[in-house]
């Protein structure tokens, strides 16, 4: 099963926007919109951020948002602050299959 | 709240047997699936796969076909996943999440760090 790709690392400044590209293939993230991001806090659980491709569930800050284009989906965090510090996942069905794929990860360090 | 608690941590040699639980409400276990999750030291999450708690259906990830097997009790609400034979390869941090119809894991456990060692 391929492992869906994000950069090791971004950052950015505080009040600052940053983009997490999360690339699949056709036959992941481009098959369905059921693309999911998780946010892990050192020493923490994952925690659901964005469902669907662009869904929040309740209680998820607004400056969370999700989007899709083709085989990539993306996580944009606006209004950075210093508790946005963490390890971010993307997920998406494989197609064809019940299974579900994890991206590498992505850490987050707010300057 | 709804919450899935997990057993706590582990050490163990290789070869040796294990099972880790996870425990939650009715409603958690009647609605969908409980997934679990494994994370090596310092790495990224895999999908080892899911049970259905109603059925104790299963589906694996090919990457964990064969190693762990996944169970359920549906009267206490609690899923197991288990190793026959530990290796060393096994060491991680494992969660149980609840899996909604949508592929989205909106519960997770705390966690349960498992370490194989001699």
């Amino acid at each position: 099963q391929s492992v869906l790709t994000q950069p090791a690392s971004v950052s950015g400044s505080p009040g600052q926007s940053i983009t997490i590209p999360c690339t699949g293939t056709t036959n992941d993230v481009g098959a369905y919109n059921l693309v999911s991001w998780y946010q892990q806090l050192p020493g923490e659980a994952p925690k659901l951020l964005i469902y669907e491709v662009t869904e929040r569930p309740s209680g998820v800050s607004h400056r969370f948002s999700g989007s899709k284009s083709g085989t990539t989906a993306s996580l944009t965090i606006s209004g950075l602050q210093a508790e946005d510090e963490a390890d971010y996942f993307c997920c998406s069905y494989a197609a064809g299959s019940t299974f579900l794929l994890f991206g590498g990860g992505t850490t987050l360090t707010v300057l | 709240e709804a919450q899935l608690v997990q057993s706590g941590a582990e050490v163990k040699k290789p070869g040796e047997s294990l099972t880790i639980s996870c425990a939650g409400s009715q409603h958690i276990f009647g609605n969908y699936w409980i997934t679990w999750v494994r994370q090596l030291p310092g790495q990224g999450l895999e999908w080892m796969g899911r049970i259905d708690p109603s059925d104790s259906s299963t589906t694996y990830s090919p990457s964990f076909q064969g190693h762990v097997t996944l169970s359920a009790d549906k009267s206490i609400t609690t899923a197991y996943l288990q190793w026959t034979t530990l290796a060393a390869s096994d060491t991680a941090k494992y969660f149980c999440a609840h899996e909604n119809a949508r592929g989205a894991f909106d519960i997770w456990g705390q966690g349960t760090m498992v370490t194989v060692s001699s």
